[in-house]
């Protein structure tokens, strides 16, 4: 049973340019979340997505956006660059509708993005 | 939006147990007590979650204070494997379920 995994694993962007970052959820999730970890610190939620739609959203300006597909797989997209946007992004992936309600989430490895 | 207090850091010795502390004063009813942890270079991994009474698993052993403002995680023998940043998150099934890390706990496992 694959967990969850993201693509690419690292990425290098420079200022300005726009980035897409792919996540699978693990078999059998139907809700998937986006997080930001910026070296040394703990992960902050970017947003998550069930039934194609954003559901729930941090506190991110709408250069984030990000996709839903039919199949659960999500996007995540970042425009317009930052240097503060290089960071370890992670996706998760959860179960909206399972028993149990804490809908715990288990996450990818992460895609490493830098801006340079 | 972290509700949560944790050490910055501790050390264990290898094959000792380990209690990680988490305070939580302002945790609601509806309040779920997450861990993760975190090892390097990997994403965070589920340890345990709670609601008001303690919980064990193959991993590790959750125990909730009786007014529910802070918690423990125990690791029963800690081994290299787990050092890691441990985190001690609330989830609110009301709120949604995203959840908010701290900083965390990085465990130190001394050989």
């Amino acid at each position: 049973d694959a967990g969850v995994t993201q693509s690419p694993t690292h990425l290098i962007k420079t200022r300005g340019q726009q980035v897409t970052l792919r996540c699978s959820p693990k078999s059998g999730h139907d809700t998937v979340s986006w997080y930001q970890q910026a070296l040394g610190q703990g992960p902050q939620f970017i947003f998550q997505y069930y039934e194609e739609e954003e559901r729930q959203r941090g506190n991110f300006p709408d250069r984030f956006s990000g996709h839903q597909f039919p199949n659960y797989s999500s996007e995540l997209n970042v425009n317009a660059l930052l240097l503060g946007d290089s960071a370890l992004y992670l996706c998760a992936s959860s179960l909206r509708t399972g028993r149990d309600l804490t809908d715990t989430q288990y996450f990818g490895p992460g895609t490493r993005l830098t801006v340079l | 939006d972290a509700k949560t207090t944790q050490p910055n850091s501790m050390e264990s010795n290898e094959e000792e147990p380990v209690h990680l502390p988490c305070n939580h004063s302002t945790i609601s009813g509806t309040d779920y007590i997450h861990w993760y942890r975190q090892l390097p270079s990997q994403g965070p991994e589920y340890v345990i979650h709670g609601l008001t009474s303690n919980v064990n698993n193959r991993m590790a052993s959750l125990a909730i204070a009786e007014d529910r403002k802070s918690s423990t995680l125990i690791l029963h023998r800690a081994t290299l494997r787990d050092a890691a940043v441990y985190y001690c998150i609330l989830r609110d099934v009301r709120a949604g379920n995203q959840f908010y890390f701290g900083t965390g706990t990085s465990l130190t496992v001394i050989p």
